[in-house]
Formats: structure tokens, C-alpha cells, sequence
């Protein structure tokens, strides 16, 4: 069965400082990633997604994420994080030309002035 | 406005009392999914539909139940065979599963949630 591994619960960053959270996922075959954010008391929103061609993806708000199939990886990084980034962080998969999403655990950022 | 709406944000179940949570949206997207959300375990699938008439259980599918009569509305049901329903339920969407091009339309877009405790 699918998994998404997330192995920071919780980060503590100050505001300037760079972020990079990690996500693993377990499955050999065409994988669809997903970064999902839900800031507090907000709905979950899409940040980025993965599907084919460049492993670097650029989303919302200065977010990127690298895609690495040898290591099974879509690690999300910021260069520099904003308080406005607190927020919870999800990352997610598919796989093939499915949408049954399976999540990780989330990783809670928090980001102090 | 498109989106998806979930009704109610707060809910009180009772002992041994059935409580349903709406979910609807207005994107004309053909599939559908409800997932909850605890603390330190992500969201997990409860049920999800990928066309009207049809759902298939989630990875926690016991303790619930489904219907989806309608393309805009998959509203769900939490039992009393539910004997943990303390949970953020989260309901999302996206168009029908494809292939090739067509999955890069497959984006699940989320509802506000609500908020299910026990009393």
C-alpha cells in the first residue's frame, strides 16, 4: 500500500531563515506529489503539485519542491520563510491517473518574529 | 463564488445518535471525497465517489456511510457504530480521473471543514 512519510512534526523558524520539510513516499510506480498548506483557520489549499517533466516545481508564495524518484523525495523548501508562513504543511500522493490522495501526518511550521 | 461549501463548521453528536455533514460544490466536478483530519495523523479517506450513484469506502470507511444522489452533494453520515467521532471532517473534490493529459485537470480542492465533537 501507498504511504507519505512527513518526518518533521514540528518547526520552529525565525523569520529570514531558509525551510526545507521533508516528504518520502512509498510506491515504484508513476506518482502524482502534491504540497498542501492550511494556515490557521483557513481551508487546505494547494501549493504545489508534481506530475511530469521538471522535478523542480514552483508554487505560491516563493514555495518550491524537487522531485528526486532515486530517493523517492518531493522535499518542500522556501530560501526565506515569513511569519505569515505559519501554517500547517501536508504532503501528498497519487498514483497513476488516480485522484484517492493519500496524506502525511503534517508537518505544524511556526514561524517567530 | 464557485466552491465547495460544508455545513455545519461545529456539530454536537450525543450518545448513540447519527449526525449527518453536508458538503456541496458548485465547480461541476464529477468526483468527490470526505477525509478526517486528527491531530498528528494527517487526513485519512473516509469514502469518496467518482460519479454520481457510486462510492467506494476510503481507508476508514467503518462508522460511516455515504450517499451521492446528486453531482453537487455527497453528504456524510457518522453512526453510532462510530465510537471515535471527535475529528476535523474535510470534504474535497476534483474532476473525474484520467489519464495522460488529462490528469493534470486532478487537483482535490477542499471545503472549510467541520468540526465534529462529542458530547
Amino acid at each position: 500500500a501507498q504511504s507519505v512519510s512527513q518526518h518533521n512534526h514540528h518547526v520552529i523558524l525565525s523569520e529570514a531563515a531558509s525551510l526545507e520539510l521533508g516528504c518520502n513516499y512509498s510506491y515504484g510506480g508513476t506518482v502524482n506529489l502534491f504540497w498542501y498548506v492550511q494556515y490557521p483557520g483557513q481551508h487546505l489549499q494547494l501549493l504545489l503539485k508534481y506530475f511530469s517533466g521538471d522535478p523542480l516545481v514552483k508554487g505560491i508564495k516563493g514555495f518550491e519542491a524537487e522531485f528526486i524518484k532515486s530517493k523517492f523525495s518531493f522535499n518542500l523548501r522556501k530560501p526565506s520563510v515569513q511569519w505569515s508562513d505559519t501554517a500547517e504543511y501536508f504532503c501528498a500522493a497519487s498514483t497513476g491517473g488516480g485522484n484517492k490522495l493519500t496524506f502525511g501526518t503534517g508537518t505544524q511550521l511556526k514561524v517567530e518574529l | 463564488d464557485g466552491g465547495i461549501t460544508q455545513s455545519p463548521k461545529y456539530l454536537f453528536r450525543k450518545e448513540g445518535q447519527n449526525v449527518t455533514l453536508s458538503c456541496e460544490q458548485n465547480l461541476n466536478h464529477d468526483a468527490m471525497y470526505w477525509y478526517r483530519q486528527d491531530p498528528g495523523q494527517g487526513l485519512r479517506l473516509i469514502y469518496y465517489s467518482q460519479i454520481v450513484n457510486d462510492f467506494q469506502k476510503g481507508d476508514i470507511a467503518e462508522g460511516y456511510s455515504v450517499s451521492r444522489e446528486k453531482k453537487e452533494s455527497f453528504p456524510l453520515t457518522v453512526t453510532s457504530a462510530q465510537k471515535n467521532p471527535t475529528a476535523f471532517y474535510l470534504c474535497a473534490s476534483s474532476r473525474e480521473p484520467g489519464q495522460g493529459i488529462r490528469r493534470a485537470k486532478n487537483i482535490q480542492y477542499f471545503g472549510a471543514g467541520t468540526r465534529l465533537s462529542v458530547l
